[in-house]
């Protein structure tokens, strides 16, 4: 089976503060990515990565950044926090062959700027 | 672009009821459709997928989809829900003709199972 493991259930920081979300997979997959979610608002996606030191914007990228230096880490940096932030952080992998390939979650990480 | 429509937000039913969950896509081309689960204070898990073959897929656990390519749908409908299944549920999308699967997914269904 597929493992995501994400580095904190939960957390808490202060505004300003640099936050690192750190998320590992098992599977040697080639894509990753990072995914907010929020009551109301589903899924969205932050940043992606198809291979290593690759990345790419998702939909809210914005106050984020990302790094992936070895094909099963990659980390969410959140710059300088701010309390808009505060939410749950669900990293995903998935392989890069033929279409189709499902996403594998993690447990994710509950978020929150104080 | 791609979008993925549940127009529940959250649908109450009692043990042992059937339940469908209702999901729209729009996409001007060939797609490919999951169902994912989370269970309280935990990830997604995938439920099941439609990729191609026979319209109708089915999980492990009772639950099935059917892709209605006409409608742009893929309900998820079980004739019989347990406390258990009690969770959220989201509807994704990808398109079916791209080297980078990306998903887009639903707003999420909460089923409420009550005794």
């Amino acid at each position: 089976d597929v493992k995501v493991t994400q580095s904190s259930r939960y957390l808490v920081k202060r505004t300003g503060e640099k936050v690192f979300l750190e998320c590992v997979q098992d599977m040697d997959h080639e894509n990753m990515f990072w995914y907010r979610q929020d009551p109301g608002l589903g899924l969205r996606l932050i940043y992606f990565s198809y291979d290593v030191k690759m990345k790419e914007k998702g939909d809210i990228p914005e106050g984020y950044s990302v790094s992936r230096e070895k094909k099963e880490r990659f980390s969410l940096i959140l710059e300088s926090a701010s309390t808009n932030q505060t939410s749950m952080y669900l990293c995903a992998s998935s392989l890069a062959s033929v279409g189709g390939q499902p996403q594998h979650f993690g447990d994710g990480t509950r978020l929150s700027i104080l | 672009a791609q979008s993925v429509t549940q127009l529940d937000s959250q649908v109450p039913v009692f043990e042992e009821a059937p339940v469908e969950l209702r999901c729209n896509y729009s996409s001007s081309v060939s797609v490919y459709l999951f169902w994912y689960v989370q269970y309280p204070n935990q990830g997604l898990q995938l439920l099941l997928k439609y990729l191609s073959g026979s319209t109708l897929v089915e999980s492990i656990n009772g639950f099935e989809a059917e892709f209605n390519k006409s409608q742009t749908s893929f309900h998820l409908r079980k004739p019989s829900v347990h406390i258990s299944d009690t969770a959220e549920y989201f509807c994704a999308v990808s398109l079916g003709n791209t080297g980078f699967q990306k998903l887009v997914f639903g707003t999420g269904t909460r089923l409420l199972v009550s005794p």
